[in-house]
């Protein structure tokens, strides 16, 4: 089975704090993916990794970065932490499409609940 | 553009009996994947189903039906025999082929099984 673990279920951070959210598989997945989750707006894309130190931006990237050092470790980071980046944070990994198939699920972790205060 | 759109907020089903999430999506790639997820209250998110854009039949997992009507661009989880346990949130996604590997997720229904 695949498994993503996420360093923390539940942070708070204060205001201004440089905060770190890390993700772990161990399936060899070359994607990796960081969303958040909010009431009513289901999951939408920060950023994302298809291998070792590559990343594209995803939907809401602003006030976020990201670090691929290793394939297994996708990090996000809030710079300066503000109150309206206090949600749900979930991690996924996924093998790529191969031969033209879109047959691969993502896997997610269990999630970080961060509060900004 | 790529979008899934899930119109049903909030749902309830008595136990025991059927229930159908409804799940349109929008692209332009003619080669993609469609997914189902499920999120307990505990937050893990749980893949269920999936279907191929090319797929002749329609994708089944136990209880889990996929309702796949290419032409109208829906694709309906049907849960049959609700159990109490179903009570979660459901997502509806989509992969297309090209992109990056970019997956992209609806809104969510909530589903409550009454007993």
């Amino acid at each position: 089975d695949v498994k993503v673990t996420q360093s923390s279920r539940y942070l708070v951070k204060r205001t201004g704090e440089k905060v770190f959210l890390e993700c772990v598989q161990d399936m060899d997945h070359e994607n990796m993916f960081w969303y958040r989750q909010d009431p009513g707006l289901g999951l939408r894309l920060i950023y994302f990794s298809y291998d070792v130190k590559m990343k594209e931006k995803g939907d809401i990237p602003e006030g976020y970065s990201v670090s691929r050092e290793k394939k297994e470790r996708f990090s996000l980071i809030l710079e300066s932490a503000s109150t309206n980046q206090t949600s749900m944070y979930l991690c996924a990994s996924s093998l790529p499409s191969r031969q033209g198939s879109s047959n691969q699920p993502q896997h997610f972790g269990d999630g970080t609940r961060l509060s900004i205060l | 553009a790529q979008k899934i759109t899930q119109t049903q907020p909030g749902m309830f089903v008595q136990e025991k009996e059927a229930v159908t999430l409804d799940c349109t999506y929008d692209t332009s790639d003619p080669s993609y994947g469609l997914f189902w997820y499920k999120q307990p209250s505990s937050g893990e998110m749980i893949f269920l189903i999936y279907q191929g854009s090319y797929d002749q039949q329609n994708a089944t997992e136990g209880r889990y039906s996929l309702n796949f009507q290419k032409a109208r661009k829906s694709a309906n989880l049907v849960i049959s025999a609700s159990q109490l346990g179903d009570s979660a949130m459901y997502f509806c996604a989509m992969r297309p082929r090209g992109n990056f590997n970019k997956f992209y997720f609806g809104s969510g229904t909530k589903l409550n099984v009454k007993p």
